[in-house]
């Protein structure tokens, strides 16, 4: 079957570690995203990858870092820097074409929590 | 810059009602995309529908319809005959104009949705 998986599911961190969380997908998508959803609140843009080695900023890329050394995956690391960590990650992956609405297939999320 | 707002930020409906949710948007690009998705409790994102700004006519998907305004910039999702598995947040969504390295979405703050047996 073809999606996006996440890990961990949940994941614990203390204050002043950097953690990476996983995004693969299997859908042979061209671009990736990631994203940060706080209790009530939308889908906010971290970091996305349009196409391998090239990503960009989105609306709250500080305290975050990102690679995309393969199409497959985009990792995501929360770092220190990062003020308030605490919250819902999704990862989501679109092709792209421009005659083509490229809807955004979204992973299962990965919950963290700085303790 | 784009912008999405949801009004609602939750809606009780009796189960096989009828539900409307509604979304405005705000942008100055002619061309836009509008997208519904589906938020379980588990978490993870549903694509239901998707509306672009040129398509002449409603979008339809099943249950799901989209009731597009677009001289008053509004994109509403009408659910048919609810049932008690459409409880669940609901987003709507905006990508701006459809060309390569403008595929970002910008999401409202969504509506919770609870249905009533």
């Amino acid at each position: 079957d073809g999606g996006i998986t996440q890990s961990p599911k949940y994941l614990f961190r203390k204050e002043g570690q950097n953690v990476t969380l996983s995004c693969e997908q299997n859908l042979n998508h061209d671009a990736m995203y990631w994203y940060r959803q706080d209790p009530g609140q939308g889908l906010r843009l971290i970091y996305y990858s349009q196409i391998v080695n090239d990503f960009q900023k989105g609306d709250i890329a500080e305290g975050y870092s990102v690679s995309r050394e393969k199409k497959e995956s985009f990792p995501l690391t929360v770092t220190s820097a990062q003020k308030n960590p605490t919250a819902f990650y999704l990862c989501a992956s679109s092709i792209v074409l421009a005659v083509s609405y490229n809807e955004q297939f979204f992973g299962p999320g990965t919950r963290l929590t700085v303790l | 810059a784009q912008k999405i707002t949801q009004t609602q930020p939750g809606m009780f409906v009796q189960e096989k009602e009828a539900v409307t949710l509604d979304c405005t948007y705000d942008t100055s690009d002619p061309s836009y995309g509008l997208f519904w998705y589906k938020q379980p409790s588990s978490g993870e994102m549903i694509f239901l529908i998707y509306q672009g700004s040129y398509d002449q006519q409603n979008a339809t998907e099943g249950r799901y319809s989209l009731n597009f305004q677009k001289a008053r910039k509004s994109a509403n999702l009408v659910i048919s005959a609810s049932q008690l598995g459409d409880s669940a947040m609901y987003f709507c969504a905006m990508r701006g104009p459809s060309n390569f390295g403008n595929e970002k979405l910008t999401f409202g703050t969504g509506t919770r949705l609870t249905i009533i047996p």
